[in-house]
């Protein structure tokens, strides 16, 4: 079966140090989630994109957080610098979209996730 | 804009017996599309069950069924036949079937219901 891959699966750093999470969406699809999850917070919507384009990060700190897809393959999700409070599951999730204004009915896949500790 | 609701925070069922986990939503569009996902201790994210709101008949995966009700924007899960592998965080996702509202198709989560399943 075609996955979502994210890495690293676990990542331990000081505050302050940069952070890079990966994401290789399932070949094909063209829509790419990040999402957090925090105790407090639940599943949170982070960035997504749409056939590469940033269509809304509105949910990012912007000041450190960056969100990028360098090719349909990889996503990646930066934190510079990182700070204590970004200690969370980071989940990439994919699925496909078409142009029309109608949203696909077929499920988003999710990776199993990178679980972030700043210290 | 959306949100998600569960109620429970945690449910207890004894293995065979039959648990509903409630959920609600509030939304003021017509079309839309309701998912519950499945996250077990090793944190990934598994699909359980979907419904699209313009369908009446509720939808059924094996012991997995949903109770649909659109006017009280409801969308409580049935897990039948409980067993071991059934223990697991459950969240109820709610997302738009149209980008008219600035929606791409993202999830919305509720906070989620933590099932444990007695042997």
């Amino acid at each position: 079966d075609a996955r979502v891959t994210q890495t690293p699966r676990h990542k331990v750093t000081e505050m302050g140090q940069e952070v890079t999470m990966r994401c290789q969406p399932i070949l094909g699809h063209n829509t790419v989630f990040w999402y957090r999850q925090t105790m407090m917070q639940g599943l949170e919507l982070l960035a997504y994109f749409r056939n590469r384009a940033p269509l809304d990060d509105s949910g990012m700190p912007k000041d450190r957080f960056s969100a990028e897809m360098p090719d349909a393959t990889l996503a990646t999700l930066k934190i510079q610098p990182s700070e204590p409070r970004d200690s969370a599951v980071y989940f990439c999730a994919s699925g496909s979209q078409g142009s029309s204004v109608y949203v696909s009915n077929q499920p988003q896949h999710f990776g199993d996730g990178t679980r972030l500790s700043i210290l | 804009a959306q949100t998600v609701t569960q109620s429970q925070p945690e449910m207890s069922v004894q293995e065979a017996e039959t648990v509903t986990l409630s959920c609600t939503y509030d939304t003021s569009e017509s079309d839309y599309y309701l998912f519950w996902y499945k996250q077990p201790p090793s944190r990934q994210m598994i699909l359980v069950i979907r419904q699209e709101a313009y369908k009446q008949q509720n939808a059924t995966e094996n012991r997995f069924s949903v109770n649909f009700q659109k006017a009280a924007k409801s969308f409580s899960l049935k897990i039948s036949d409980s067993q071991l592998g059934d223990a697991a965080m459950y969240f109820c996702a709610y997302r738009s079937a149209t980008s008219y509202g600035g929606s791409q198709g993202n999830l919305i989560f509720g906070k989620g219901t933590k099932l444990s399943v007695k042997p």
